[in-house]
Order: C-alpha cells, then structure tokens, then sequence
C-alpha cells in the first residue's frame, strides 16, 4: 500500500497544549498534503508541503518533511477546543498518477 | 460561496434503488477527483477527470459506478442498483492542476443505504 499512515491514530490533550501528529509513507512523494475532517463534514485543506521543502508554517500550524526518512509532523501549538477533529495526510506519490493517498487519520480531542 | 459544493448533503435510498450525486468545483479548476470514506477509515480514491476527460478508475468503482464530468465543469457520480456495502461519505475534491497544487474538497455526500 502507498498510504500515509497516521500516529497516533488518538491524541487527547488539555487547551493551550500542543498537538504533534506524524505522518509516515512508503515511496517518493511529489508532495504531501494535511486535512482537518470534522465528525461527519468534509475535509478542509490545511496545508501542502512539497518534496523539496523541510518546514512549513500557516498561522498556528507548522509541518514538517524528512523526504530521507519518508515522513511527516504537523505541530499545532496552543491548541483549543475548536482543534478536535481528525486530522489526515494526503500524499501524492510520484510516478502513480493523479490521486492522492490517505491514511486512517489521527482523532484529536482538545479537552477545555 | 466559491468552494467546492456537493448535492444533496445527505441520501437515504433502499437497497436496489440508482442514486446520483452531483459535485460542483472550484470554478476553473479543471481538476475534478471523486473519494469515498467509511467510518474510521481514511478517503479512498475513486476516479479522476482532467477537464472531461476521465483518466482514472480505481478497481473500487465497479461496473455499478459510473461518473461524468461533460463540460469539464461540474460533474455527476451514479450509482446503480446500489448495495449496504455502498453506504459511505462520497467526497469531491477539485485542484487547479500544475505542480503541488493544492486539493480542496466539498462537504461530501453521505449515502445510506437501508
């Protein structure tokens, strides 16, 4: 399988605390996307991170990419309770055409 | 609203019965993915259409499924004679297109089938 695989598939932490989540894949990736997915609602785009990039940044939010050791984080730093969702990676393998490739997600529960 | 937008957001229909769901993208995105999601799994990949043309099928879609994106515009996701095991959050996603382009996708489509 080429998915992105999700750890830990659960995290739960108290408001203000921050949130790591890491991705891991198996082959080459053009890029590598993060999504948040409320209960039961589609997904909303966090952010791209392209193969050629080690660190991103978009406001509370910041990822990582280790191409070397086929693998993602995505930090969010004082969290809030608003932050419970799942969050997934989307990778986009090169050579395998055009999807993208999701793991089973990690549950973030943000206790206030 | 300039997002991507799915219809209807919800569909209950008996087993046995054709369902079609409609996904409208972003617009000039030509770009147009379909993606179905169970409970607790991740979104799997079901077609893709660069403008109208459908250039993937992943062996998920059966023979029951089929999708159409007629003007490279919005585009519609059938299925026929539909089953429990159809029942799922079906998502469409639209990307501009070009390198590390972002994916966005709609509310999806949640299909029960009784």
């Amino acid at each position: 399988s080429q998915q992105g695989e999700e750890d830990p598939q659960a995290l739960s932490i108290q408001e203000g605390e921050n949130a790591t989540m890491n991705c891991s894949y198996k082959t080459s990736i053009n890029n590598l996307q993060w999504y948040r997915q409320n209960s039961g609602r589609g997904l909303v785009h966090l952010i791209l991170i392209r193969s050629n990039e080690r660190e991103k940044h978009s406001g509370r939010l910041r990822v990582t990419l280790d191409t070397s050791k086929k693998s993602s984080s995505l930090l969010i730093t004082a969290s809030r309770a608003a932050d419970t969702a799942s969050y997934f990676c989307a990778t986009d393998p090169k050579n395998t055409g055009n999807q993208f490739y999701f793991g089973t997600g990690t549950s973030l529960t943000v206790i206030p | 609203d300039t997002g991507v937008s799915q219809d209807p957001r919800h569909k209950i229909t008996k087993r046995g019965q054709n369902v079609t769901f409609r996904c409208d993208p972003i617009s000039e995105h030509n770009r147009l993915y379909w993606y179905r999601q169970t409970l607790g799994q991740g979104p799997e990949f079901l077609t893709y259409f660069q403008n109208e043309a459908q250039l993937e099928k992943s062996r998920l879609l059966s023979d029951r499924f089929s999708a159409e994106r007629p003007k490279g515009s919005f585009s519609t996701l059938e299925i026929q004679r539909t089953e429990q095991g159809d029942s799922a959050m079906y998502l469409c996603a639209s990307e501009a297109g070009g390198a590390g382009t972002e994916a966005f996708f709609g509310q999806g489509t949640r299909l029960t089938v009784v």
